[in-house]
């Protein structure tokens, strides 16, 4: 079956640090790719997305590739901000495309 | 776009009372997502419904959960008795048919707590 698997938090980080959160995934099939966001006392929203192999989906200053021959969705910041502290989910949705199957999340923590 | 709306935002509750759970999608949207949030657990799917009807419980941990969509802008989750274990965030999603194009919508979520 599918699965995500993200890198563990809390990921502590001063601000204007370079940020990256790693995530790989299992899947049949060409799945599509997803970085949602928690902030406190918040529901998930979508951060960005990636439909194929070699997109780059982008917003807010954060980057994703999807990396097909390494099975990775690897997200980036080049410079955090306080504001970025929050929870962070790696998702993928498979053939059928009605479930998202979620990672654990890594929750971000950025000091100023 | 009012987003979806959950209520109550918070609930406490003695173990082996009710607890509903109420969620309203947006309008428009044809599929509707519970999901269970807990530390241990992370991010549960519980059930979802396309179109109102129920498609895939299988998430649902035990009998003493439930879930209804009467219409669409309307879906409850119950569960009955409650036990402390249930206590977690509850969260509704929902979506416009087309994923890739259509991303999930959740709602602020309801925090329960079973003492």
């Amino acid at each position: 079956g599918n699965s995500v698997t993200q890198m563990e938090g809390p990921v502590t980080l001063s601000e204007e640090a370079f940020l990256t959160i790693n995530c790989t995934y299992t899947a049949t099939g060409y799945p599509s790719l997803f970085w949602y966001v928690q902030y406190p006392g918040e529901g998930l929203q979508l951060l960005l997305k990636a439909t194929k192999a070699d997109d780059k989906g982008s917003n807010k200053g954060f980057e994703a590739t999807y990396r097909k021959e390494t099975t990775s969705f690897h997200l980036e910041k080049g410079s955090v901000q306080v504001s970025d502290s929050a929870v962070y989910f790696c998702a993928l949705s498979g053939h059928a495309g009605n479930m998202l199957t979620f990672g654990g999340g890594t929750r971000l923590m950025v000091k100023p | 776009d009012a987003g979806v709306i959950q209520s109550p935002r918070h609930e406490v509750t003695e173990m082996g009372q009710e607890v509903t759970l109420r969620c309203k999608p947006i309008s428009g949207h044809d599929y509707l997502f519970w999901y269970r949030q807990t530390m241990m657990r992370g991010l549960e799917l519980l059930i979802y419904f396309n179109n109102n009807v129920p498609i895939d419980d299988s998430g649902m941990p035990e009998d003493r959960f439930s879930a209804k969509m009467p219409n669409a802008s309307f879906s409850t989750l119950k569960i009955q008795p409650s036990e402390p274990r249930d206590s977690a965030v509850y969260f509704c999603a929902s979506r416009r048919t087309g994923f890739v194009n259509s991303p999930l919508h959740f709602g602020n979520g309801t925090r329960l707590t079973v003492t």
